[in-house]
């Protein structure tokens, strides 16, 4: 089946410590993204690429790093730089050979960090 | 940064009846997108709108796009159960980036 994988669904982290969520996609797609979506509110836009090796940053971007290796993956870091980083992410990717084509999301990691 | 303003926040309806939800924004979009989210899960597209004007139905949703192209409804008709969750609109910029704005979402809960 075709689609996007997150993983683990679930995380927990001591403050102070680095965590990296996955992020792995087999639809073939060039640009990923990665969101952040805390409760009531509409997703924020941490990190994203569109072609391997290269990324830019969000709106968010503060306390993450990104990095583009492969074309079907795109692991986000969260670093003890980030304040609050307990929430729930999610993980997007769309096809650019369309100009307006939607991003489909994956079913996203939700971080605690106690 | 930029934000949509999606209203209503929340709506509690009874099965059967129909719901509307809508999202404004001072800036232009190229492409309006509505998502449903259920707990715990990523976002599901329900409608992508590319032009103004444009109305496009889905099942019992019908979404159409703003003639001034910064703002869009969603409509659903005769709801039932499975139709409760969050329902986000999105707005593309233009270019090509793929950048999407969030309303902050409209919580839908049906009464049996």
């Amino acid at each position: 089946d075709g689609g996007i994988t997150q993983s683990p669904k679930y995380l927990f982290r001591k403050e102070g410590q680095n965590v990296t969520l996955s992020c792995e996609q087999n639809l073939n797609h060039d640009a990923m993204y990665w969101y952040r979506q805390d409760p009531g509110q509409g997703l924020r836009l941490i990190y994203y690429s569109q072609i391997v090796n290269d990324f830019q940053k969000g709106d968010i971007a503060e306390g993450y790093s990104v990095s583009r290796e492969k074309k079907e993956s795109f692991p986000l870091t969260v670093t003890s730089a980030q304040k609050n980083p307990t929430a729930f992410y999610l993980c997007a990717s769309r096809t650019t050979g369309t100009a307006n084509s939607p991003l489909h999301f994956g079913n996203g990691t939700r971080l605690t960090v106690t | 940064g930029q934000q949509l303003n999606q209203s209503p926040q929340s709506m509690f309806i009874q099965e059967g009846e129909d719901v509307s939800m809508n999202c404004t924004s001072s800036s232009i979009f190229n492409t309006w997108l509505w998502y449903k989210q259920d707990p715990g899960e990523g976002p599901v597209l329900l409608i992508a709108l590319y032009k103004a004007g444009e109305l496009t139905s889905n099942g019992r949703l019908t979404a159409q796009f703003g003639i001034t192209r910064k703002d869009s409804f969603l409509n659903i008709s005769a709801s039932i159960p499975s139709d409760v969750g969050i329902y986000f609109c999105a707005g593309q910029l233009t270019g090509n980036t793929g950048k999407l704005i969030f309303g902050q979402g409209t919580t839908l809960q049906v009464k049996p």
